[in-house]
């Protein structure tokens, strides 16, 4: 079994749709857990950062950790075809010095 | 444009040759990291360097091996290639020695394709 698990998809939604993504892990110790959008031939490029549990803003992408059910979600408000890509999960503990990616979710929004 | 880079961007090759990877970290970053991205396997985590010193070790193989400079860049070495070495190489950095930027936050450049044939 994978320590990250993460649906593949592909997850296909119209434009404006809330979209959620999500990711499970069995490793109690991540701390850190991020998410990384990679364009098609392009590089991760971080997107959300959060520590331990709880909620995180920032502009329509909200992530939210609950590490008691080792269950971490990224939501997509007024979604735009802009954000079609492949959305990867990561996350980390305390001094590990690498990340662990889940699978990625290919998400294509439709105009 | 996450300020890291990485050259050359497409790499195609024969199996049994050796390549060598090149990758710039972010202007201040002391930390560099080489990760391999497949079909099948994902993004997997290859090796860790900080300011020149090796730090953190993943799944790479014996015939692959990396080093950091002075300057701060740093080359991976791929030997003795197989076809099932085909994949993304992805060098990240992090730690940003001016600001203390944490090593969790990593950017990653964007990639070099290598093609074993």
């Amino acid at each position: 079994q994978k320590e990250v698990e993460q649906d593949p998809g592909p997850l296909s939604v119209p434009e404006g749709a809330i979209v959620s993504l999500n990711c499970t892990y069995s490793n109690s110790a991540f701390q850190y857990f991020m998410w990384y959008r990679q364009y098609s031939r392009k590089g991760p490029e971080l997107l959300m950062y959060t520590y331990s549990s709880g909620n995180k803003e920032d502009g329509r992408f909200t992530a939210q950790v609950d590490k008691s059910s080792k269950y971490i979600s990224l939501f997509i408000r007024d979604s735009q075809p802009s954000d079609s890509a492949t959305y990867l999960c990561a996350m980390t503990s305390q001094g590990a010095q690498k990340l662990v990616f889940g699978q990625g979710t290919r998400l294509t929004i439709n105009p | 444009d996450s300020g890291v880079t990485q050259t050359p961007k497409h790499l195609i090759t024969a199996t049994g040759q050796r390549v060598t990877l090149r990758c710039s970290p972010r202007s201040g970053d002391l930390s560099v990291y080489w990760y391999q991205q497949s079909l099948d396997q994902g993004l997997q985590f290859l090796i860790q360097y900080y300011n020149g010193e090796e730090r953190a070790k993943g799944n790479i193989l014996e015939r692959f091996s990396a080093q950091q400079f002075p300057d701060l860049h740093s080359e991976l070495n791929l030997s003795s290639l197989e076809l099932g070495d085909s994949a993304l190489y992805f060098c990240a950095s992090s730690v940003d020695g001016r600001t203390g930027t944490s090593w969790e936050t990593q950017y990653f450049g964007p990639g070099t394709r290598l093609l074993v044939l």
